[in-house]
């Protein structure tokens, strides 16, 4: 069964920090890896989403990688905005229909 | 609509009571997800639609809950005498097809709360 990790599970940075955010999953055999946002009392947002051929994503800020073969990816967020401020889940799509969430990391960004 | 529409957004219960969670997708999206995240808890897969038919339900906790879907649009989430432990909100998500590329889309959910 997949397992999605995610580290930290919180983290709080100065306005205009860059700053990284880890996934690690246990089963390499993913089809494709997607980065959601959450806020308080709302739905999620997609964000990014990588194939498993791809290496990474790039919207705006943000910049999603993908590193099958060690079962890791990261979420890039160049100069964080206090708007930044959300809980980030990734998720790992295997064969099956369900994708695996990690529990998350809640970011906090300051003024 | 524009995106994933459910209803009703709050629902507050007594335990042993049933209730109905709608789901309306984005038009034209033939597979359709029910999620559950209970608080702190990340997300559980519930039960995928591909069309009409749930080739996978093996997230359903028990027997008292189930799920259909009609026309290829319209998804409803029933849970029978419901549970304090069944208090979460409940996501639905719709994609265009269970194609690999295909992002997913999440609705704002259903907030339950069994008392």
């Amino acid at each position: 069964k997949q397992e999605v990790t995610q580290i930290p599970a919180a983290l709080s940075v100065p306005e205009g920090e860059n700053l990284v955010l880890n996934c690690s999953f246990t089963d390499s055999a993913i089809y494709n890896l997607q980065w959601f946002r959450q806020d308080p009392g709302k739905g999620l947002t997609s964000l990014l989403l990588i194939q498993s051929s791809q290496r990474e994503q790039t919207s705006g800020r943000l910049n999603a990688s993908l590193d099958k073969s060690s079962g890791r990816s990261t979420l890039y967020i160049a100069a964080s905005q206090p708007g930044d401020s959300a809980t980030y889940l990734c998720a790992a799509r295997n064969s099956g229909y369900a994708l695996n969430f990690g529990k998350g990391t809640s970011l906090l960004v300051t003024p | 609509g524009a995106g994933v529409s459910q209803s009703p957004s709050n629902k507050v219960t007594e335990k042993g009571k049933d209730v109905e969670l709608r789901c309306d997708p984005i038009s034209g999206h033939t597979a359709l997800y029910w999620y559950r995240q209970r608080l702190g808890q990340g997300l559980e897969f519930l039960i995928y639609f591909q069309g009409n038919s749930a080739p996978d339900k093996s997230g359903l906790p028990s027997d008292r809950f189930s799920a259909e879907r009609t026309g290829e649009s319209v998804s409803t989430l029933t849970i029978q005498r419901t549970q304090q432990e069944d208090s979460a909100v409940y996501l639905c998500a719709s994609s265009l097809d269970r194609g690999h590329g295909n992002t997913i889309y999440f609705g704002e959910g259903s907030w339950l709360t069994v008392v």
